[in-house]
């Protein structure tokens, strides 16, 4: 069964510096991953997606993400942060293979970034 | 081009009600998934439409179910409401049933139940 941990529920960061939001996977096939972003009372804005071409995927708004199958991971990383990247940022799998686009969530990471 | 649009923003219902919620998929999508977001939590598959038919469900009761239109359009309909349904809906759409298409997110529904 596939599933997704997202570790830390709340990161707080400095106005400029890195960020780094981690994901770990669990799924028997290869997975496609994507991290997406809300902000408050909104919905959900994709940020990248992992569909097994280039382990490190580019996204908006500066973000990136690199897949490490040895780890089982996609940690999503932005060199500066700013202020406006404070939201709720949550990583998601679908199955390789077969799959019918069931998204499977992480609880989310509450980005805080301070002035 | 409009976005994934959903309707009503806000919905309050008391226990034991019925609630239908509306989503209009993006311009050119032809699939339809539903989400349960609970407060503090990450979204939770209840089902996908393609082609007018449930293509697959997640761990919901029978008292959720749901329908897809011919131009796309899908509702979401939860019958005798628990006060646990309270939630945020979302409605996602992309361009195919399966793969790994990007779902486009709507703003979702906020269910209260009293």
């Amino acid at each position: 069964a596939q599933s997704v941990t997202q570790l830390g529920s709340h990161v707080s960061v400095s106005e400029g510096a890195l960020v780094l939001l981690r994901c770990n996977y669990s799924s028997s096939v290869p997975p496609y991953l994507f991290w997406y972003v809300q902000y408050p009372n909104q919905g959900l804005q994709l940020l990248l997606k992992y569909t097994s071409a280039a382990t490190l995927v580019k996204g908006i708004n500066g973000f990136e993400a690199e897949f490490k199958k040895s780890e089982t991971s996609f940690h999503l990383t932005k060199p500066s942060a700013h202020m406006s990247d404070a939201a709720e940022y949550f990583c998601a799998v679908i199955m390789g293979s077969g799959n019918t686009g069931k998204l499977i969530f992480g609880q989310g990471t509450t980005l805080q970034v301070k002035p | 081009d409009a976005g994934v649009t959903q309707s009503p923003t806000h919905l309050i219902k008391t226990r034991g009600q019925q609630v239908t919620l509306r989503c209009s998929p993006k311009s050119g999508h032809d699939t339809v998934s539903w989400y349960q977001q609970a407060l503090g939590q990450g979204p939770q598959f209840i089902f996908q439409y393609y082609e007018e038919e449930e293509r697959q469900r997640g761990n919901f009761p029978d008292r959720f179910s749901g329908h897809q239109f011919p131009n796309y359009s899908s509702e979401l309909n939860v019958n005798a409401l628990l006060l646990g349904d309270s939630a945020l809906y979302l409605c996602a759409s992309s361009s195919q049933a399966g793969g790994a298409e990007t779902q486009y997110f709507g703003p979702g529904t906020r269910l209260l139940v009293l």
